[in-house]
């Protein structure tokens, strides 16, 4: 059975940073893309991140552009968003999903979520 | 940038009901298409691919059709279990969602 498990959320200041982790299972992770997906409170959902199997290439919303980064350890099937420079725009509840092999991958699997609040 | 466009934003229906919710692309995607069910709380799921695909253990009762710009989502008999939030997405280009239908009961 494929799992995510989201960890990490937790109330950071305007300006600040925090480091969300995925953990997965259930599938050989280095084989696949992974990706982060957010939604604001109330609000639809918004695509974040993505990096690739082999986390040469990562993939950024124009939203997060140089202040988010992506990775993944696949020794532990963990993938990483650091943000930095947070703004109360970027409070969400933030998705690990996992995308879908292929030429136009999709999400097919997602995690629980990890709430990011940002205020002062 | 592919913008989704999503109608209607809300929906009223009862249990049996025929329902159809239409996802419009801002430009051609073929047939990149996904559909997501999102409960109160709870993560999305997701529902069709490749505009007319169902995913593993999806009811029969649910099906998408459409390509280049226009898509639908049908539900053919809405039961109990399927009063929730539906979301298209485009992944030809990057990945855009849809803002949302609200499924709820009348």
């Amino acid at each position: 059975e494929v799992q995510l498990l989201e960890s990490g959320g937790n109330l950071v200041q305007p300006g600040g940073s925090l480091r969300l982790s995925c953990a997965a299972s259930g599938f050989t992770f280095s084989d696949y893309a992974m990706s982060w997906v957010r939604q604001a409170p109330g609000k639809g959902l918004e695509w974040v991140a993505a990096v690739s199997a082999s986390g040469q290439t990562t993939y950024f919303a124009d939203s997060v552009k140089g202040r988010f980064s992506i990775s993944r350890d696949d020794s532990k099937n963990t993938v990483f968003v650091q943000m930095n420079s947070l703004r109360a725009d970027d409070a969400a509840v933030y998705y690990c999903a996992r995308l879908y092999s292929g030429n136009y991958p999709f999400f097919d699997y997602w995690g629980q979520g990890a709430l990011v609040t940002v205020s002062s | 940038d592919i913008q989704m466009t999503q109608s209607p934003s809300t929906l009223s229906a009862s249990v049996g009901d025929r329902v159809t919710i239409t996802c419009r692309a801002s430009q051609s995607i073929s047939n990149y298409l996904a559909w997501y069910q999102q409960k109160p709380g709870k993560a999305p799921k997701l529902l069709i691919y490749r505009a007319s695909n169902l995913a593993s253990e999806v009811p029969s009762w649910f099906s998408g059709s459409g390509s280049g710009t226009e898509f639908t989502l049908t539900i053919g008999s809405l039961q109990p279990d399927d009063f929730a939030t539906y979301y298209c997405q485009q992944y030809h280009t990057s990945w855009t969602f849809g803002q949302g239908t609200r499924v709820e009961i009348k």
